[in-house]
Formats: C-alpha cells, structure tokens, sequence
C-alpha cells in the first residue's frame, strides 16, 4: 500500500456545476477525515468516518456537501451547484484507531478545485 | 472551542542556520502533531507529542511540548533548502484520537542557499 490516494488531483469547474472527489484511504485504516485548506491557513476538519459510519459533520459542511464511504473503504465527497467560495485544497485521512492504540493520520496529495 | 496559534506566519533563513517555530494552543493539549507541507501537496507527519515536557527529535528537526501542555516548538538544525515548506501544528480535537485535528494556519519556511 502506498499510502491515501485521492483523485483527481485537480479540478476545475463552472459555477453551479457538481463535483465529485474520491480518497482511498491506507487498506487497514478504519476511520477516514475529509479536510479543506484555503491559500494561507491551516486545514480545517469538515467529516470522518469510522468504517462505513459517518460520525461528524462540521458546521462547515453546507446541504451541498455530502460525503460517503460505502463499505468502509474509499470515500466520496461530492459538492453540489459550486460555487467560487468552494474553490479550495480538499484534503483526505486515514487512521487507524482501535483496543491496540492509534495511529497518527496520513494524509493523501489532496484535490485542489478551482470554480470559475 | 480550542484555537492553535503559530509564530511566525512565515521565516526566511539562510541555509546553516537554526531556526525555531513555535505554536501555542487556547487549551491543554490531548496530542500534538507536527506535520509538513510542499506548497499544493499534502502534509507529511513529522511527529506526535503527548506528554507535558516530552521532546522527540527525527534527523535534525526536535519538537518539544511544555510541562502546561499549551505549547510546542519545532527547532531545525543546521537548515537545508530541502526543509523548505510549510511548518503545521494539529491538536486532537479527540481525546488520543490522532485523526480530527484543530490546526494552526501554518509557519511557511524558506531556506536560502
């Protein structure tokens, strides 16, 4: 395994338009975050996934966010009607918590989408 | 909610040079992360503090956490152009859950030649 993987890794769309991103998490890595980092700042958390259950949205998941990760395994986010303020590095995580102790989260090369 | 603040927001260093970067937390630390970021890519985990007073070190980059827990430093030795980047501090914003991080905005390092 070669670590996260997301794709693609760039995007650019028209406003209003759907997008659609996907993450391959590392292969035994039961939970999965979503992350957003704008030009200059930190990344900040938007959801995470523990195997197929989605345990917490931030306040800055709007409606048209959603993300899934059927099967526990690689995970979809998908943005709805974009608009230019969605333009941003969309980030992807995976770590591995359980009774044995956790890992630090690993993260993928990130998606960066531009809404034009 | 737990806010991370960084110091400084960006450090132009001649190579050789040691430099220090520092990040200060609003609450008591569960776990700290250091990671780094090549501008457009993700982040590469650097290392994970946990204990008041611990000080782990990887080559020539040496992260301490304080005794209060609310405060980290990442001091590089000797910089080389390859530790150019950008310099992030996470926090758990779960107790030991290394996953959902609060994080600072980031330190952006250049090192000239």
């Amino acid at each position: 395994d070669t670590g996260v993987s997301q794709n693609p890794r760039h995007k650019i769309t028209k406003r209003g338009q759907n997008v659609t991103f996907r993450c391959d998490p590392i292969s035994e890595h039961n939970r999965l975050y979503w992350y957003r980092q704008t030009l200059g700042q930190g990344p900040e958390f938007l959801t995470y996934f523990q195997n197929e259950a989605q345990l917490e949205k931030s306040r800055l998941l709007s409606d048209r966010f959603s993300a899934e990760r059927p099967k526990g395994s690689f995970s979809t986010l998908e943005i709805q009607r974009t608009e230019q303020g969605d333009s941003a590095m969309y980030l992807c995580a995976s770590s591995l918590t359980g009774s044995v102790g956790n890992t630090e989260a690993f993260f993928g090369q990130g998606t960066r989408l531009t809404v034009v | 909610s737990q806010e991370l603040e960084q110091s400084p927001q960006s450090l132009i260093v001649q190579e050789g040079k040691n430099l220090t970067i520092n990040c200060t937390s609003s609450k008591t630390l569960y776990g700290l992360y250091w990671y780094k970021q090549k501008y457009g890519e993700g982040l590469i985990f650097l290392m994970m503090l946990q204990k008041g007073g611990e000080e782990k070190s990887h080559e020539k980059i040496t992260a301490k956490l304080d005794e209060k827990k609310q405060q980290s430093s990442l001091h590089i030795t000797a910089s080389q152009p390859s530790h150019a980047g950008i310099y992030l501090c996470g926090a758990d914003a779960l107790y030991n859950q290394g996953g959902k991080l609060i994080f600072g905005q980031g330190t952006e390092l250049s090192v000239k030649p």
